[in-house]
């Protein structure tokens, strides 16, 4: 079946980086948008951006930009989120989540991935 | 930045009425606009794309409505899975995407 197969959870110190994968199974990974969101404990979805597998190609949230990078290995299916100088605020589940250019919406999740940024 | 809000932000009513979900953009997004629901624990489950199209297995009794700015999710008549927390997202200013702040949907 399709699914999107997200790494475990991760305690990082304030100043790290962290880098979550997503592997994609069921369907073909080039074919389909990674789109990657958060959430705070208690709070709503936020949205960090996205890649096309496809041709690498990503786009930022401005908020993000500078500190997020997106990357895929095709030969294995998976793309990576990778954020950088952490900070407490940044302590959320991260979801992947697949996507398509022709039409709105998020049809696959990842389980989610809980990061931790604690001193 | 386009903003959504969504209204209300609770809503409580019992199993087998109608509920009316309202999404509000800052700026016209055309028909790029889709709903989804979250339970405690999980992953959102994308109910509606497109504005009004429903996603593969999602029930008849939720539909979507609008284009423009104002934005409709409607569930005909409420089960007890229904009760959660629904969100909008547009996609209008590509790559741009943005999520409305959730209605949450209790029983009465």
């Amino acid at each position: 079946q399709v699914q999107l197969v997200q790494s475990g959870a991760e305690v990082k110190k304030p100043g790290a980086s962290v880098k979550v994968s997503c592997k994609a199974s069921g369907y073909t990974f080039t074919s389909y948008d990674i789109n990657w969101v958060r959430q705070a404990t208690g709070q709503g979805l936020e949205w960090m951006g996205w890649m096309n597998p496809n041709s690498g190609n990503t786009g930022y949230a401005q908020k993000f930009q500078g500190r997020v990078t997106m990357t895929r290995n095709t030969s294995i299916s998976t793309a990576y989120m990778e954020l950088s100088s952490l900070r407490s605020e940044d302590t959320a589940v991260y979801y992947c989540a697949r996507g398509s250019a022709f039409s709105t919406g998020m049809d696959v999740w990842g389980q989610g991935t809980t990061v931790t940024v604690s001193s | 930045e386009i903003v959504l809000t969504q209204s209300p932000a609770t809503l409580s009513l019992s199993p087998g009425e109608r509920a009316t979900l309202s999404c509000r953009a800052s700026q016209s997004v055309s028909s790029y606009l889709a709903w989804y629901q979250q339970k405690p624990g999980q992953a959102p489950r994308l109910l509606i794309y497109d504005a009004s199209n429903r996603a593969t297995g999602i029930p008849a009794r939720f539909s979507g409505s609008g284009s423009g700015t104002d934005f409709t999710l409607t569930i005909s008549s409420l089960e007890p899975e229904d009760f959660a927390v629904y969100y909008c997202q547009q996609r209008s200013n590509w790559p741009g995407i943005t999520f409305g702040q959730g209605t949450r949907l209790e029983i009465k």
